[in-house]
């Protein structure tokens, strides 16, 4: 089945610590973009992709940083810089549409 | 600043009722309005799309209303079921790119 795989689907951080989620999609698309979801607030862009070894700040990077070695590969990583990482963190791939994962919830211990 | 306004925040209806959400938009680049459904602990799916040239487009018992003169646009969905509780996000881009969403709509239908 065609898809994105977000994984893990929840995930603790400790203070001071990087955590890293993962993204892989089997839909040959070029673009691939990082969400965040706080309730009431929408979707808002952390980071987007148009094509491998090339990505782009969205509008709430701070914080946050990225890769994308292979097409179909676009982990997020949380650092430690990031103060209010409690969230729903979905990656979405594609144009018009943008197809989405099913979201990874971050929280802190 | 948000870019798309989405209102009501929530709303009820009872089943086989209309529910209407309406979204506004201040960016006359925008070119591509889609409507995503969200369940819980799930990602947004695409419910419906619109582009600016198309005043109305229906797809089952979803429609979107597109006013572009206004820069609103709206989604409704007719002899509404329980199923069809969920969230609902507007959103608008151009050059087929970043998506800029509402704040969502949470929608409860009473069976």
């Amino acid at each position: 089945d065609g898809g994105i795989t977000q994984s893990p689907k929840y995930l603790f951080r400790k203070e001071g610590q990087n955590v890293t989620l993962s993204c892989e999609q089997n839909l040959n698309h070029d673009a691939m973009y990082w969400y965040r979801q706080d309730p009431g607030q929408g979707l808002r862009l952390i980071y987007y992709s148009q094509i491998v070894n090339d990505f782009q700040k969205g509008d709430i990077a701070e914080g946050y940083s990225v890769s994308r070695e292979k097409k179909e590969s676009f982990p997020l990583t949380v650092t430690s810089a990031q103060k209010n990482p409690t969230a729903f963190y979905l990656c979405a791939s594609g144009r018009q549409p943008q197809h989405f994962g099913d979201g990874t919830r971050l929280s802190i211990l | 600043q948000q870019q798309v306004k989405q209102s009501p925040q929530s709303l009820i209806v009872q089943k086989g009722g209309i529910s209407i959400i309406n979204c506004a938009y201040e960016n006359t680049a925008f070119d591509y309005f889609p409507w995503y459904q969200q369940f819980p602990g799930k990602g947004p799916a695409l419910l419906i799309a619109i582009r600016p040239d198309v005043s109305e487009k229906k797809e089952g018992r979803f429609t979107i209303s597109f006013n572009k003169s206004a820069k609103q646009f709206s989604l409704h969905i007719m002899d509404s079921q329980p199923g069809d509780s969920a969230t609902y996000f507007c959103a608008a881009s151009f050059n087929d790119y970043k998506l800029s969403f509402g704040a969502g709509t949470t929608v409860t239908v009473r069976a």
